[in-house]
């Protein structure tokens, strides 16, 4: 199976910070690149897909890049209600994997 | 609006079976892929099993020969029969819709259920 590593675990931002969060994979998984995010007891919610596609809905603030094994997601100027755990997500092949979750916290 | 719900988690004991199932409304289970993820307690998303609209399914290694994926169209619902579960198994399931992308393409969980918590326990 494709491993998916996130980094940072955790970080700590403020409101109207820039953030960067990045996911690396095991092997290249082409542009087939998800990010999610997932506020506390609630069900994900889908960003961004194939690396670079923002979902209907989903603010500018949000943005991914990346190809091969290297993404990132950038959100700018960090609102209230970004403070959450976000997840990368493999769709290269048919045995989908997740990253481990990276959680964005208030300083 | 397209919405899932999940049903049938609770706690069982270890080497017994469950099955989980989640009713979708707003769109038909048999047009659509649909996957089983889960989230353990205070851990990350773990994808499981994949129903794809031709019926062919897939499933990670962890359950793969224990857990069976199946749908009911006339129902629209998709179902999770979880045998054997082990303590390790015990996460909050969710049911997930595929959607596909032209631009740029690709695919992605576009719609997710709340999920029910299954506990595995003696």
């Amino acid at each position: 199976d494709i491993q998916m590593t996130q980094s940072p675990s955790s970080l700590s931002a403020s409101l109207g910070d820039t953030i960067t969060i990045t996911c690396r994979a095991s092997q290249s998984i082409s542009g087939y690149l998800n990010w999610y995010q997932q506020r506390p007891g609630e069900a994900p919610t889908l960003l961004i897909f194939s690396s670079s596609g923002l979902r209907d809905g989903v603010p500018s603030r949000f943005s991914g890049s990346g190809s091969g094994t290297d993404f990132t997601l950038t959100i700018s100027s960090l609102h209230p209600e970004d403070f959450a755990t976000y997840y990368c997500q493999q769709s290269y092949n048919t045995r989908w994997t997740f990253g481990q979750g990276t959680k964005v916290e208030i300083k | 609006e397209m919405q899932l719900v999940e049903s049938g988690g609770g706690l069982i004991q270890p080497g017994g079976s469950l099955r989980l199932s989640c009713a979708a409304s707003g769109f038909t289970v048999s047009s659509s892929y649909m996957s089983w993820v889960r989230q353990a307690p205070g851990k990350g998303l773990e994808w499981l099993s994949v129903i794809y609209s031709d019926g062919t399914t897939f499933y990670a290694d962890s359950v793969k020969g224990r857990f069976t994926i199946s749908r009911d169209t006339s129902n629209n619902k998709i179902y999770l029969q979880m045998n054997t579960l082990r303590a390790e198994d015990t996460a909050v399931y969710s049911c997930a819709r595929g959607e596909t992308f032209q631009y740029p393409p690709g695919e992605a969980f576009g719609i997710w259920g709340q999920g029910t918590l299954v506990t595995v326990s003696s």
